[in-house]
């Protein structure tokens, strides 16, 4: 079965600093995806990065990187330059079966880290 | 381009009251899926649909039921809304995932449902 761990309740940063929210995951599954998505207040998610199983390079997206470490079954998000507006929580999310495309695209979810940036 | 499409985004019912939660995207995908979101959790699967005219139970699938007769329309209802079905119900839905995996999810907005 899969699971997706996400042991920071809540993260504080300040403005224009850099901040690691931690993800790990358990699954027996050797091809799967990670995710990480945005909820502001306001409750949209909103996809920020992706990470297959297979990629040899850790995933960057502008101000978004992910720390893959597969061995360790960790996929920290890692966001640099921190602003105001990115104060909202976080989750990170799995999807099983990647490679062969035989998952449906099913995520499961962690249950979210709650990131406060300070002026 | 609408993309995922979610109504109504709020309501409130009454215990033993039903509903149905309507989801509509225009992006041609085969998968869509019904999540919900309670207070402190992430999302947790309820249904899916693989395609047209099928359906499949996801970890919190009691008390709901869904149907897909449309490609682009997935439907969620609560026969006997029950407190405990107060949450946040996200519909998304995604691309056959090619080889090599990448985003194909696109999450509608939410709807908040409370139960009373």
């Amino acid at each position: 079965a899969q699971k997706i761990t996400q042991t920071q309740p809540g993260m504080f940063v300040q403005e224009k600093e850099a901040v690691t929210l931690d993800c790990t995951y358990d699954t027996s599954d050797q091809s799967y995806g990670l995710f990480w998505y945005k909820q502001p207040s306001s409750g949209e998610m909103i996809f920020l990065i992706y990470q297959g199983s297979y990629d040899e390079q850790n995933a960057t997206e502008g101000r978004y990187s992910l720390n893959f470490q597969k061995a360790r079954k960790s996929a920290n998000l890692v966001i640099s330059a921190s602003q105001l507006g990115d104060s909202a929580m976080y989750f990170c999310a799995m999807r099983e079966g990647d490679a062969g495309g035989t998952s449906y695209g099913k995520l499961t979810f962690g249950q979210g880290t709650i990131l406060t940036v300070h002026p | 381009n609408a993309g995922v499409t979610q109504t109504p985004k709020f309501r409130v019912l009454k215990t033993g009251q039903s509903m149905t939660l309507l989801c509509a995207q225009d992006m041609n995908h085969e998968y869509m899926y019904w999540y919900r979101q309670d207070p402190g959790m992430g999302l947790r699967l309820i249904h899916y649909s693989v395609g047209e005219g099928t359906t499949a139970k996801g970890e919190v699938p009691d008390g709901y039921n869904v149907s897909r007769l449309k490609k682009q329309n997935f439907l969620l209802g609560l026969e006997s809304a029950a407190p405990s079905q107060t949450s946040v119900y996200f519909c998304a839905s995604s691309l056959l995932i090619a080889r090599g995996g990448g985003n194909t999810i696109y999450f509608g907005e939410g709807s908040w449902l409370t139960v009373v």
